[in-house]
């Protein structure tokens, strides 16, 4: 199947400074990417989709300014965390969507505001 | 909109048992049912899907029945392997838009 990668694996970051987390798809080009939180033990929540070349549609509740999504490319779509504090701790994934359109899910980063 | 629920939310079962979750989801439009695996500290991955046109489907240990006037889905497990021990989670959408997912279920599969 289709290969996405997220970069970094993990991150450990101060109060207040930002993080930039990559989702690529490797070996096929994706128009739609998805971004979604997840906390121990509990589902994925959707936080927003991403297209290429146009702004990320956000899910309600999630703070655009504060989670801040680019597409440049068919196969790059980027998180920044702006200013994060320890609430933003959690575990990030990305998800691609093929010419079939099935969703093919990244490994995850960990993401820890100290 | 969508909303899916999926039981039980742990299921420990011995190896060479078959494990069955169950979900169940709201809309009656949802056309597209995957089911995900994920291992600890790792990302979902999908094991099986099923389509609304197509009431079962299998690949080797796993299965998936689908029963739309119920508006509930079924992934089926046998000869369970502790290497199956994961959260296996259910999802349901219309055609190519968002997925929701249920809450997820943690197989335990004991030798």
């Amino acid at each position: 199947g289709a290969v996405v990668s997220q970069h970094p694996s993990w991150v450990i970051c101060k109060s207040g400074t930002s993080v930039k987390i990559e989702c690529r798809s490797l070996d096929f080009q994706a128009t739609t990417m998805f971004w979604y939180r997840q906390f121990p033990k509990q589902s994925l929540m959707l936080m927003a989709t991403s297209n290429e070349g146009s702004k990320a549609t956000y899910e309600q509740g999630v703070e655009k300014d504060k989670f801040l999504i680019n597409h440049a490319s068919l196969t790059l779509s980027t998180l920044t965390v702006t200013s994060a504090h320890p609430e933003d701790s959690s575990f990030y994934i990305c998800s691609a969507k093929d010419y079939t359109n099935e969703q093919f899910f990244g490994p995850g980063t960990r993401l820890t505001v100290l | 909109g969508e909303n899916v629920e999926q039981h039980p939310s742990t299921l420990s079962v011995q190896e060479g048992d078959s494990a069955v979750i169950k979900c169940t989801y709201s809309d009656s439009a949802s056309n597209y049912f995957p089911w995900y695996k994920q291992e600890l500290g790792k990302g979902p991955q999908l094991i099986i899907d099923i389509r609304s046109n197509v009431g079962e489907k299998k690949d080797q240990r796993i299965a998936v029945t689908l029963n739309k006037t119920a508006k509930h889905f079924s992934l089926h497990i046998t000869e369970t392997q502790p290497e199956d021990s994961a959260v296996y989670f259910c999802a349901a959408s219309l055609g190519y838009s968002t997925l929701t997912f249920g809450k997820g279920t943690m197989l335990l599969v004991s030798p």
